[in-house]
C-alpha cells in the first residue's frame, strides 16, 4: 500500500463549524505534512508531525488543530474558519522528516477541496 | 525573489513533442523534488534528486549542483502529460521544509 488517503474529497462549512480533515498512510512513514493550496499556487506547508509530535507549526492560525492519534493517522480540526481558508488542504508523509535516503520521496494524497460560506 | 524559480509558467506543445522544464534554486540543497499535479489536486512525486541524472518511463530528471539549476524533460510527449510540473527543493539547513517552485503549466494538444 502506496497510498496516502485523505478524507472528505470535498467539504463545505459554515463559518460557525466544526469539522475534521483525515489523512491515513499505511507505508510505516514516521513523517506527516499538512500543505494549504490556494488556486494556481504552490502548496504551502502548515504543519509537520515527526514521530507523532508536533514539530513544525508555520504560524497557523489556531483556528487549524492538528492532531496527530498515532502513526498512521493525521488530522486537521477546523473551527471558527474564514473564507479566506477556502484551498486545497493536502496531506502528505514520507519515511523520515530529516533523514534523507537515495530514493526517498514524498507521497501526497488526493487533498480536501474545502469552500467555506 | 522566490529561492526557487522554475520557467516556463506555461507551456503548450504538440503530442510527441519533446519538453524541457527548468529549475533555478538560489541556495545549498539537500535534495531536489519534481512533483506532478493533476487538475483535482492530487501530488505525484515523480523523483527525488541529489545528484546527476534519474530516468522513469518517458521521463528524465537532472540536476547540477555547482549551477544550483535542475532539468525535467519528458520524451514523446502526449496530452496525458497535460499537467502542473512543480519543483521543490530541500534546503541543507532546513531539510524540514520544501521551497516549492510556482510551477509549470503544460498542455499537450493531440
Amino acid at each position: 500500500d502506496t497510498e496516502v488517503t485523505q478524507t472528505p474529497k470535498h467539504l463545505v462549512m459554515g463559518m460557525t463549524n466544526k469539522k475534521s480533515l483525515k489523512c491515513e498512510q499505511h507505508m510505516g512513514h514516521r513523517a506527516m505534512y499538512w500543505y494549504k493550496q490556494k488556486a494556481k499556487k504552490p502548496p504551502e506547508l502548515m504543519f509537520v508531525y515527526s514521530y507523532e509530535k508536533l514539530s513544525i507549526n508555520e504560524s497557523v492560525p489556531s483556528r487549524f488543530s492538528p492532531e496527530c492519534p498515532n502513526s498512521s493517522l493525521l488530522n486537521l480540526h477546523l473551527h471558527a474558519l474564514q473564507p479566506e481558508d477556502s484551498a486545497l488542504y493536502l496531506c502528505a508523509s514520507s519515511q523520515n522528516q530529516r533523514v534523507l535516503r537515495a530514493n526517498e520521496k514524498l507521497f501526497f494524497g488526493s487533498g480536501t477541496q474545502l469552500s467555506v460560506l | 525573489k522566490n529561492e526557487v524559480e522554475q520557467s516556463p509558467q506555461n507551456l503548450t506543445a504538440q503530442e510527441g513533442e519533446f519538453i524541457t522544464i527548468n529549475c533555478s534554486y538560489s541556495v545549498g540543497i539537500s535534495a531536489l523534488h519534481w512533483l506532478q499535479q493533476h487538475p483535482g489536486g492530487g501530488i505525484v512525486s515523480l523523483f527525488m534528486l541529489s545528484s546527476g541524472k534519474k530516468k522513469h518511463g518517458r521521463l528524465i530528471a537532472t540536476i547540477n549542483i555547482q549551477e544550483k539549476h535542475s532539468s525535467l524533460h519528458i520524451t514523446a510527449s502526449h496530452p496525458r502529460d497535460s499537467a502542473v510540473y512543480i519543483c521543490a527543493s530541500r534546503a541543507i539547513k532546513a531539510a524540514d521544509k520544501l521551497i516549492f517552485g510556482t510551477g509549470t503549466r503544460l498542455q499537450v494538444f493531440p
